[in-house]
């Protein structure tokens, strides 16, 4: 079973441009949850996707926004990129809605965004 | 609100020996706790989660740890280090209800394995 896929890997932009980033994650699962990773801040999270909903959001500026699709994959996008927004961002994907003994969240290998 | 603490930023340990990775949580009630660990540019590969029942729970690369509600810690061990295992720890708590399965995390331990 193919893991869950982050794309691109690395992304280079330029401060005031919007980026999007693309999740798809493990087949069958129907959660997805993005998380940005900083050297300063740790892991946080941003915000969680199922069936296609909005549950749950992180303390994040309105800047960053992002959608699942009726297929699960997911998207996040970040609008005017401030140098502070470089970092890893990383995508879960869950089976089930949460809370469940089988919760557990399956992790891509991220996607390295660079603010210049 | 929920909270981990991993009071260790960065812990070195020679190869064959044994290792704790504390972790301190604060949650309003019964947590569901994980450990995983990062390699340098990865993402993050689940050790081990804990959700009810033994305290003592058994993850891959035989770590283990162990949840011990009166001091709300789970702390992760390994027997015997290999330098494999150099990489950053990170402990996390989840909510027990159908909240979601967004996780709060602690601020990583990263481990370095001397020879």
């Amino acid at each position: 079973k193919a893991g869950v896929t982050q794309t691109p890997r690395y992304l280079i932009k330029t401060r005031g441009q919007q980026v999007t980033l693309s999740c798809s994650p493990i087949s069958g699962h129907r959660s997805v949850s993005w998380y940005q990773q900083t050297p300063g801040q740790g892991l946080q999270f941003l915000f969680e996707y199922f069936s296609e909903t909005q549950r749950n959001k992180g303390n994040f500026p309105g800047r960053f926004s992002g959608r699942q699709f009726s297929n699960s994959r997911s998207e996040m996008n970040v609008s005017t990129l401030e140098l502070g927004d470089s970092a890893l961002y990383l995508c879960a994907s869950s089976p089930l809605k949460g809370g469940g003994r089988n919760t557990e969240a399956f992790f891509g290998q991220g996607t390295r965004l660079t603010v210049v | 609100a929920q909270s981990v603490t991993q009071p260790d930023i960065h812990i070195t340990v020679s190869e064959g020996a044994s290792l704790e990775l504390r972790c301190n949580y604060s949650y309003g009630a019964t947590p569901y706790l994980f450990w995983y660990v990062q390699s340098p540019g990865q993402g993050l590969q689940l050790l081990l989660k804990y959700f009810s029942g033994d305290t003592l729970v058994q993850g891959i690369k035989g770590f283990e740890a162990e949840f011990k509600r009166s001091q709300s810690s789970f702390n992760l061990r390994k027997p015997s280090v290999h330098w494999s295992d150099a990489a950053e720890y990170f402990c996390a708590v989840g909510p027990h209800n159908n909240a979601g399965n967004m996780l709060t995390f602690g601020g990583g331990t990263r481990l370095m394995v001397k020879p």
